[in-house]
């Protein structure tokens, strides 16, 4: 089935870095999106990646969805305590059902002040 | 439009007790989903549905059963609790299935001793 990694698995950024976690598919993907979910809360959605190649960018968040639909990038630049959560990645598998997202393990980041 | 509502945030279980954890939503979304987040992991699908009447198991559906009467509750069922159950319980709906996002409940925190 269907696998979805994410890595690294955590991240600790001094205040004002920059960093990007990987999310890599063992399938085309159709679609992918970004959730994060802040300590003790529940996963929100961020941004879905449709098209092959397709950059978002949300203030100092980029998104980045790859040309062969299997991998995608988050980048945050100038990091921020309010950055602090676990952001997951979840994709479609092209030509499967509608209905199911897989979801990767997440990476988990710290801000240093 | 409160979103996606569970209840109860806390429960505290004993080994082969059983209990339901409600989930309702009231954006008339047909596909809903169950989530379990154990610690340090991602989400694992447990049931879905994709509306009323129709149900379907996900990654991890032992133990666990599903009803889906109406468009808005979606319910799920621990008939005899085990540790192993110890998790966090996330219920979410969306309007496109795996082509849009994921509203997420803020989750039932459930432990069993």
């Amino acid at each position: 089935g269907q696998q979805v990694m994410q890595i690294p698995q955590y991240q600790h950024v001094q205040e004002g870095e920059d960093f990007t976690t990987y999310c890599n598919s063992s399938t085309t993907l159709s679609n992918i999106q970004w959730y994060k979910q802040r300590p003790g809360g529940h996963p929100v959605f961020l941004i879905q990646l449709v098209k092959s190649g397709e950059v978002k960018k949300q203030k100092r968040l980029t998104f980045q969805f790859g040309e062969a639909k299997k991998n995608s990038s988050l980048h945050i630049t100038a990091t921020q305590t309010t950055d602090v959560g676990t952001y997951f990645c979840a994709g479609r598998t092209l030509g499967s059902n509608d209905y199911k997202l897989s979801f990767g393990a997440g990476t988990t980041v710290t801000v240093r002040a | 439009n409160a979103g996606v509502t569970q209840t109860p945030k806390f429960r505290i279980l004993k080994i082969g007790q059983s209990m339901t954890l409600q989930c309702t939503q009231d954006m008339n979304h047909n596909y809903m989903y169950w989530y379990r987040q154990d610690p340090g992991m991602g989400l694992k699908l447990i049931y879905y549905s994709v509306g009323a009447g129709i149900t379907d198991k996900g990654e991890v559906p032992n133990g666990y059963n599903v009803s889906r009467s109406t468009t808005e509750d979606f319910p799920l069922r621990l008939e005899l609790a085990a540790p192993s159950q110890t998790s966090v319980y996330f219920c979410a709906s969306s309007s496109q299935g795996g082509n849009s996002p994921l509203h997420f409940g803020n989750g039932t925190r459930l432990t069993v001793t």
